[in-house]
C-alpha cells in the first residue's frame, strides 16, 4: 500500500510570508500531483510533476519532484489571503490504472491579511 | 466544454435508505474515478471504471457499495442501506481514453451524504 504523508497538516501564517508543504513517500510514483480545494467544492489540479529533480513555477508557486520520485515539496512565496485552502498531493502509480490517486492528507493553509 | 458534472450537490439520507450518486465525465472522457473524503482528511480511492466494465474496485467496501458505468447514461455509485459512517463527500473524476502513463484526472464539485 503506498502511502503519502504531508506536513504540516495546518499552517497559519501572515500575508507576505513564505511557506514550504511537504509530500514525503517509501514508495516510487511515476508522476505526482497538487492538488488545491476550496471549501465546498471538487480538488483543482496546480500542477503534474513527473520526472526527478523536476521543478515547475507557477506564479508564486514552485512545486519540486525528488530525485527519486518519492517526495515532493510546494513552496509558495509571499503568500496572500487569496492563497487559503486545503493544498493534497497525489501520487500515481501508473501502471494498469491510469489515474488512480493516492492522496496525502493535506495542509490546510490560512493566510492572514 | 463543461467540467465533471455531479448530482446532487447534497444528499440526506436516513440510516437504512439508498443512496444513487451520479457522475456524468467530461465530454470525451471514457475513464471514471471515485473517490470519498471524510472531514478533515485526504481523498481515497474507491474505484475506477470505463464504460460497461469495473478496472479496479480495490478502494470499494465489500458490502452495500457498487459502481456502474453504463454504455449511455452518467456513472452511478450506489451506497445501499446507509449508515451514519457513510457520511462523507463523494467526488468523482474522469480523465480521457487515451490513457497512459501520467494522465491527468479532473475532479467534479462532489456530493456530500449526510445519513441522519
Amino acid at each position: 500500500t503506498q502511502l503519502l504523508e504531508q506536513s504540516p497538516q495546518f499552517l497559519s501564517i501572515q500575508e507576505g510570508e513564505n511557506l514550504t508543504v511537504y509530500c514525503n513517500s517509501s514508495s516510487v510514483f511515476s508522476s505526482l500531483q497538487w492538488y488545491r480545494q476550496e471549501p465546498g467544492e471538487g480538488p483543482v489540479l496546480l500542477v503534474t510533476v513527473v520526472t526527478g529533480g523536476e521543478v515547475k513555477k507557477l506564479k508564486r508557486l514552485t512545486f519540486q519532484f525528488g530525485d527519486a520520485r518519492k517526495d515532493s515539496s510546494l513552496h509558495i512565496t509571499a503568500a496572500q489571503p487569496g492563497d487559503t485552502g486545503l493544498y493534497l498531493c497525489a501520487g500515481d502509480t501508473g501502471g494498469t490504472s491510469y489515474g488512480k490517486l493516492t492522496f496525502g492528507q493535506g495542509t490546510i493553509l490560512t493566510v492572514h491579511p | 466544454n463543461a467540467g465533471v458534472m455531479q448530482n446532487p450537490r447534497h444528499l440526506v439520507r436516513r440510516r437504512g435508505q439508498e443512496a444513487r450518486l451520479r457522475c456524468s465525465p467530461m465530454k470525451g472522457h471514457s475513464h471514471v474515478y471515485w473517490y470519498r473524503q471524510l472531514p478533515e482528511e485526504g481523498l481515497k480511492f474507491m474505484v475506477y471504471l470505463q464504460k460497461e466494465n469495473i478496472i479496479d474496485e480495490s478502494g470499494m467496501p465489500k458490502e452495500r457499495f457498487s459502481a456502474e458505468f453504463p454504455k449511455e447514461g452518467p456513472s452511478i455509485l450506489r451506497i445501499q442501506q446507509v449508515v451514519r459512517g457513510d457520511s462523507a463527500a463523494y467526488f468523482c473524476a474522469s480523465s480521457p481514453p487515451t490513457g497512459g502513463l501520467n494522465t491527468e484526472a479532473f475532479f467534479g464539485q462532489g456530493t456530500r451524504l449526510t445519513v441522519v
